[in-house]
């Protein structure tokens, strides 16, 4: 099955630097990548995704890549804020009835 | 936020004692979602349902059940809890299937004593 590899697991970046995470997965069907955000005490909320026949795509201050023949994605954050502090998620999914298989995330901290 | 709610949002128990956790949904979405989360484990599907009655194991599925007889309501049963289910339980919703956005609850925190 899938397994997907998320690092680092923590990140520490002053304001209005920029962050990335990086996730790697094992299944070459996997066709589908999205980025969930928690913020502490809440529930996982998507705040982008990617499919597989898109390299990058681009919302505001975040943005995604995928290399699907390292099979690797990432996020970026630019001009990072305190209220970019929360946990990324990654996942990934081949479609069809296969579930998404979340990466184990990334506790990411900006200091003001 | 989608129409998602879990209940109880927080249960302490004992080793061996049945619990139940409901997940309600006013959003008619066809498929629903149990996860659980855990400290350096991310989120880990437990069992999940694509349909009234056809539901799915998913990674971590031992000591869990579940069952889904309306489109609204899907419970995860553990039928004698053990200390290693203490966790926070998310249930999850989507409309368009396993790639589409998924709504998570507000999570359920359960310790087992």
């Amino acid at each position: 099955g899938e397994n997907v590899e998320q690092h680092p697991s923590t990140l520490s970046v002053q304001e209005g630097d920029s962050a990335v995470i990086k996730c790697t997965y094992s299944d070459s069907a996997s066709n589908y990548f999205p980025w969930y955000k928690q913020e502490l005490g809440k529930r996982p909320q998507l705040i982008i995704d990617i499919r597989s026949n898109v390299g990058e795509k681009k919302d505001q201050r975040i943005a995604v890549t995928l290399n699907k023949t390292a099979k690797h994605f990432s996020l970026h954050i630019t001009e990072t804020q305190p209220e970019d502090s929360a946990v990324y998620f990654c996942a990934a999914s081949s479609g069809g009835n296969t579930p998404l298989v979340f990466g184990k995330g990334t506790r990411l901290s900006v200091i003001a | 936020d989608a129409g998602i709610t879990q209940s109880p949002r927080h249960k302490v128990t004992e080793t061996g004692t049945p619990v139940t956790l409901r997940c309600h949904q006013t959003e008619n979405h066809r498929y629903m979602y149990w996860y659980r989360q855990d400290p350096g484990h991310g989120l880990r599907l437990i069992h999940y349902s694509y349909g009234v009655k056809d539901t799915d194991k998913g990674e971590v599925s031992d000591g869990y059940s579940v069952s889904r007889s309306k489109t609204e309501d899907f419970l995860l049963t553990l039928e004698s809890a053990t200390s290693s289910q203490t966790s926070v339980y998310f249930c999850a919703i989507s409309e368009s299937g396993i790639t589409g956005e998924l709504f998570f609850g507000e999570g359920s925190r359960l310790t087992v004593l």
